[in-house]
């Protein structure tokens, strides 16, 4: 089976720097996908690692460990509307296994 | 915006009704994906269908059922009703199998009573 873990959740002040990590154990490798989703809306993809190494897009980038089996989401420059849910998840032929979630709360 | 659509928006039933939600995947896109999303947990993965064939399910029951349409746009339906059936159901489409990146909708928040 397939299990993913990160933290419940984060706090962080705008401006801030902040790192989201996930773990995961499959019994194979599909890539790691990151979505947010703010309140009761729709998941948005973000970034999707299938290799090692780090993968920018704007503020956000994304960095995969395959031997670890260990990612993270990297947001700079917070801004209070960065505020929610943010998931990790891998996709064997296509089903999302998405993680609990990390709830960022960006202060001001 | 992602260009997937669902409806209704809301949904109220009772324990033991049956309910019909429907996905218009984004132009482009063959595959639709349907999850359910409890509060406060990740989306859980219920099955896919890719060019009118299921082609994946999740661990949900037979009562858990779909179709997708030759325009791609997609059902799914419920039968007896539970509480704990209550959750938000999003669909996503992607273009082949979606590993990686999907398309999400807005969401179907079903409430049984």
């Amino acid at each position: 089976g397939q299990s993913l873990e990160q933290p419940s959740e984060v706090t962080a002040v705008e401006g801030a720097i902040v790192q989201i990590n996930c773990t995961y154990q499959t019994s194979g490798f599909y890539g790691l996908s990151w979505y947010q989703q703010h309140d009761g809306g729709a998941p948005t993809f973000l970034s999707y690692n299938a290799l090692d190494g780090l993968e920018e897009t704007g503020r956000f980038s994304s960095f995969l460990s395959r031997s670890d089996s260990y990612g993270y989401l990297l947001l700079q420059e917070l801004q209070m509307k960065d505020s929610a849910s943010y998931f990790c998840a891998v996709s064997p032929g296509g089903k999302l296994i998405f993680g609990q979630g990390t709830e960022l709360s960006v202060k001001p | 915006e992602t260009g997937v659509t669902q409806s209704p928006t809301h949904l109220i039933k009772t324990r033991g009704q049956q309910v019909t939600l429907r996905c218009s995947s984004q132009s482009g896109h063959n595959t639709v994906s349907w999850y359910q999303q409890a509060l406060g947990q990740g989306p859980q993965f219920i099955f896919q269908y890719y060019r009118e064939e299921e082609n994946g399910r999740g661990n949900f029951p037979p009562r858990f059922s779909g179709l997708q349409f030759p325009n791609y746009s997609s059902e799914l339906n419920v039968n007896a009703l539970e509480l704990d059936d209550s959750a938000l159901y999003l669909c996503a489409s992607s273009r082949g199998t979606g590993e990686g990146e999907q398309y999400f909708g807005p969401g179907t928040r079903l409430t049984v009573t």
